[in-house]
């Protein structure tokens, strides 16, 4: 079993829609959580960090279950500059290491 | 946020040859990471490289083959040795934007291609 599994994908939405990703993960070691985005052919770019009490950045809420090892990113109005991969990270404690999940696919169309 | 660079950006080698990947981030930092990202796949982590010590390396990498150095707290290097097709990948080296933070940055990687 990989240590984080998302959805691959890919999620084809118009614009304004709202997509949800999910994410598991299975190490319950796991101490930190984020999801970044990457365009194509570049780096992966920090979105945001995913905190116990749920977070949210203008359209986009994170929100995170210990007990059920679930990380989530919501997406609302969704814009065709959305159009990534979107990738759940995980840091497990007392280390430095992340672990990346495969990655979900989100194409905006208009 | 720390600002990584890398050079090359991309090269495209012959087999049997030797790459070496250069890292600089703009401020100090104690820990940098060297990953590889397969086409179509996510990112695994090679190594982590540790400024003064050995780096320490990911189940299935070798510093046989991917011999790192990292002379100074702003700079490290990741050598593809001995190449073949199937290290064709991009590289991304990463590093923490301080020295309590738990996300990592990433320079714009090296695209490599083997022939």
């Amino acid at each position: 079993r990989k240590e984080v599994e998302q959805d691959p994908g890919p999620f084809n939405v118009p614009e304004g829609a709202t997509v949800a990703f999910n994410c598991t993960y299975s190490n319950s070691a796991s101490q930190s959580f984020f999801w970044y985005r990457q365009d194509c052919r570049k780096e992966p770019k920090l979105l945001m960090s995913v905190y116990s009490s749920g977070n949210e950045d203008g359209r986009f809420t994170a929100q995170l279950n210990r007990a059920s090892q679930y990380i989530s990113l919501l997406i609302r109005d969704s814009k065709l500059s959305d159009s990534a991969t979107y990738l759940c990270v995980v840091k497990t404690y007392n280390t430095d290491k992340l672990i990346f999940g495969t990655g979900t696919r989100l194409q905006v169309f208009p | 946020s720390a600002v990584i660079s890398q050079k090359p950006s991309r090269d495209i080698c012959q087999r049997g040859t030797s790459l070496t990947i250069q890292c600089q981030v703009d401020s100090q930092v104690t820990m940098m990471f060297w990953y590889r990202q397969q086409p179509g796949q996510s990112l695994t982590l090679i190594a982590t490289a540790n400024q003064g010590s050995e780096a320490t390396y990911e189940s299935g990498f070798v510093i046989d083959k991917f011999p790192i150095s990292r002379p100074n707290l702003t700079f490290s290097t990741l050598t593809v040795s001995n190449m073949s097709p199937e290290d064709s990948s991009i590289y991304l080296c990463s590093a923490p934007p301080g020295p309590a933070a738990n996300e990592q940055f990433f320079g714009p990687g090296t695209r490599l291609t083997v022939l």
